[in-house]
């Protein structure tokens, strides 16, 4: 089925640990992004991409790297894990054309828990 | 810059009755407004939208209207149900070139209760 695909659902970390949170569209979607939703924030943008080789910074880029190598994946890295960083992630994307006609496509989401 | 504020929640209602969850955003050009939705274990989902000022965004029995003169895109239905229980986010996506992000307001929980 077309959409946004994230992996893993659920993955505990220790404080230190470094992992990779995927996301992959196939939707042909210029832009693609990455959300935290925290009790009480709401969703919070971490990094965004307009195309590949392009990235840049949202509102809570600390402690997050990214690249976007092609058109359909979206990487997220945490580098050294810390307990601020539990939250459920989640990759959005959208086409640069139809973002304001047709909204964001959402992955189902990564639960990450840093202890 | 952008923002996005909703009504406090948790929000719970008896199967049948209305509902509204009030929305109100600032922003500095002109925004398309949307409401998603959120299910349990679930990411997020386009409810409705609307692109410009007056349009009206409705689905699945929900409506919500763009008032440019308040700044605001409330959210209602007529007749709620048990699976109408979730989280719904209104949020803006400013049509200027080079604006990208979506700005979510914090979300509000609704239950209804048979």
């Amino acid at each position: 089925n077309a959409g946004v695909t994230q992996t893993p659902k659920f993955q505990v970390l220790k404080t230190g640990q470094s992992m990779t949170l995927q996301c992959a569209q196939d939707m042909n979607h210029e832009y693609m992004s990455w959300y935290r939703q925290d009790p009480g924030m709401g969703l919070r943008l971490i990094h965004y991409s307009v195309g590949a080789g392009i990235t840049d910074q949202g509102e809570v880029p600390n402690g997050y790297n990214v690249s976007r190598s092609t058109t359909e994946d979206f990487p997220l890295r945490l580098l050294s894990a810390a307990p601020s960083q539990t939250s459920v992630y989640f990759c959005a994307s959208s086409s640069l054309q139809g973002r304001t006609d047709y909204g964001y496509t959402f992955g189902s989401g990564t639960r990450l828990t840093v202890v | 810059g952008n923002s996005v504020t909703q009504m406090e929640g948790p929000v719970t209602l008896s199967e049948e009755a209305f509902l509204t969850i009030n929305c109100t955003y600032t922003a500095t050009g002109y925004p398309s407004l949307f409401w998603y939705v959120q299910y349990p274990g679930e990411g997020l989902q386009l409810l409705l939208k609307a692109t410009k000022a007056d349009d009206k965004g409705s689905n699945k029995g929900f409506e919500a209207t763009y008032r440019k003169e308040t700044t605001s895109f409330h959210l209602e239905k007529g007749s709620v149900q048990v699976s109408d229980s979730a989280v719904y986010f209104c949020a803006l996506s400013d049509q200027g070139a080079g604006s990208y992000q979506l700005t979510f307001g914090k979300g509000t929980k609704l239950s209804v209760i048979p």
